[in-house]
């Protein structure tokens, strides 16, 4: 049982490139998360996913797209990389969405972007 | 509007007591939550709470107060590897359940 991972774990973009970030939870979770966390912020939560097929978005979705085409995997995709987009990526999953539901987080992605 | 407020950064010494505050401005309340990072690693959960009072659990408790909005983790016996951030957060509203968080308080450890 890994729980949630992700890949790759470090990477370098330069401006303009693109990327996609691969999620995977093997715990049978319906709800699936995207954040990213910046000194000096609490974490920010850009896409989420409540089962499969679905995806919705959160706090800061500008310049990502996710897609969620088998319930054990979320992907994160940059288009266009910008400088603004450096940071360490999370994803996150839940059992389902209420309130008191626990999200287990993947060991992140660094990305930094050139 | 809907916030997370918690101390940047906190020094104890190894054995000691220490306590984390945690004020939130949420719409509603659906409890609150405090997880653990470990430097260059995830997010672990500590604990939840939706009643007032403390919930203890092991060295770790955690108090809630609804009508202050207050929160705080305790933490006893400090050990070395509890150096860590601690991260408060907290479900936006009574229709949107998704969390909304601290910038989180870095504990530091101090022999």
């Amino acid at each position: 049982n890994a729980g949630v991972t992700q890949t790759p774990k470090f990477r370098v973009l330069k401006t303009g490139q693109s990327m996609t970030l691969l999620c995977a939870q093997d715990m049978n979770h319906e709800y699936m998360y995207w954040y990213r966390q910046d000194p000096g912020m609490g974490l920010r939560l850009i896409h989420y996913s409540v089962g499969e097929g679905t995806t919705a978005k959160g706090e800061v979705p500008d310049g990502y797209n996710v897609s969620r085409l088998k319930k054990q995997n979320f992907l994160l995709g940059l288009e266009s990389a910008a400088p603004s987009q450096t940071s360490v990526y999370f994803c996150a999953s839940s059992l389902a969405g209420g309130p008191a539901d626990t999200q287990y987080f993947g060991p992140g992605t660094r990305l930094t972007v050139l | 509007g809907q916030n997370i407020d918690q101390p940047t950064e906190m020094t104890a010494t190894e054995g000691a007591i220490v306590q984390i505050n945690c004020t939130y401005q949420t719409s509603g309340f659906n409890g609150l939550f405090w997880y653990q990072q470990h430097a260059g690693e995830a997010p672990t959960f500590l604990s939840y709470n939706v009643l007032d009072g403390l919930e203890e659990k092991g060295r770790f408790s955690s108090f809630l107060s609804r009508s202050k909005g207050y929160s705080y983790l305790l933490l006893k016996e400090l050990q070395m590897k509890d150096s860590a951030s601690y991260l408060c957060a907290a479900p936006l509203s009574d229709s949107n359940y998704q969390l909304i968080w601290g910038a989180g308080t870095k504990l530091i450890i101090k022999p």
